[in-house]
């Protein structure tokens, strides 16, 4: 079964950092695009970074390019999100999601974690 | 950047209605449009890629349409379950990007 096990939400000052993970389990987690959506309180799913199956390639949406970086471990299974230079804007739910193996990154999410909230707020 | 507008926002419906939610684009995306049901405090959940694929295990009461710019999502009969939160996603452009959504609550 495949599995998407996020960790390392909760609350944070503005202008600190946090670094969210997601375990994968259940495929052959080095063979996928891997991205981060979020969602804002009552908001729609903004999609926010991903990055390529070995590692080699990242992309980021200008609103968090410069204080995001996303990264992975393919011997661990596990995807990464570290997140810097926070902003209440940033205040969302946070989704780690997969990227069926056909699709290059260009593609819909086949499976999503089940989210962590992140809010930034003094 | 793709914009796109879902109607209606809301829908009040009962069980055993049938559904129908519109997204449509800023562009022409040809058939590069997915459809996820999101439940309150849950993780988006994959329905339709391709514009009508079903994905795996979806059951055969959604069914997707369309192509260019419009786009239709239909629930022929609707369960319990699906009240929820509707969103459709274009990939044919990077990034990715999300319709606001639709919520099909009870009526």
């Amino acid at each position: 079964e495949v599995q998407l096990v996020q960790s390392g939400g909760g609350l944070i000052q503005p202008g600190g950092s946090l670094r969210l993970s997601c375990a994968a389990s259940g495929f052959t987690f080095s063979n996928h695009w891997m991205h981060w959506v979020r969602q804002a309180p009552g908001k729609g799913l903004v999609w926010v970074s991903r990055i390529e199956s070995d590692g080699s390639s990242t992309d980021y949406a200008d609103s968090v390019k410069g204080r995001f970086t996303i990264s992975r471990d393919n011997a661990k299974n596990t995807l990464y999100l570290q997140m810097n230079s926070l902003r209440a804007e940033d205040t969302a739910v946070y989704y780690c999601a997969r990227d069926p193996m056909s699709c290059g990154g260009d593609c819909y999410s086949d499976f999503w974690g089940q989210g962590t909230l992140v809010v930034v707020s003094s | 950047v793709i914009w796109m507008t879902q109607s209606p926002s809301l829908v009040s419906a009962s069980t055993g209605d049938r559904v129908t939610i519109s997204c449509r684009m800023s562009q022409d995306i040809k058939g590069f449009l997915a459809w996820y049901r999101q439940k309150p405090g849950k993780a988006p959940e994959l329905l339709i890629y391709g514009a009508f694929t079903l994905q795996s295990g979806v059951p055969s009461r959604f069914s997707g349409s369309g192509s260019g710019t419009d786009f239709t999502l239909t629930i022929s009969r609707l369960q319990s379950e699906d009240f929820a939160t509707y969103s459709c996603q274009q990939y044919y452009t990077f990034p990715p990007t999300f319709g606001p959504g639709t919520k099909v609550e009870i009526k």
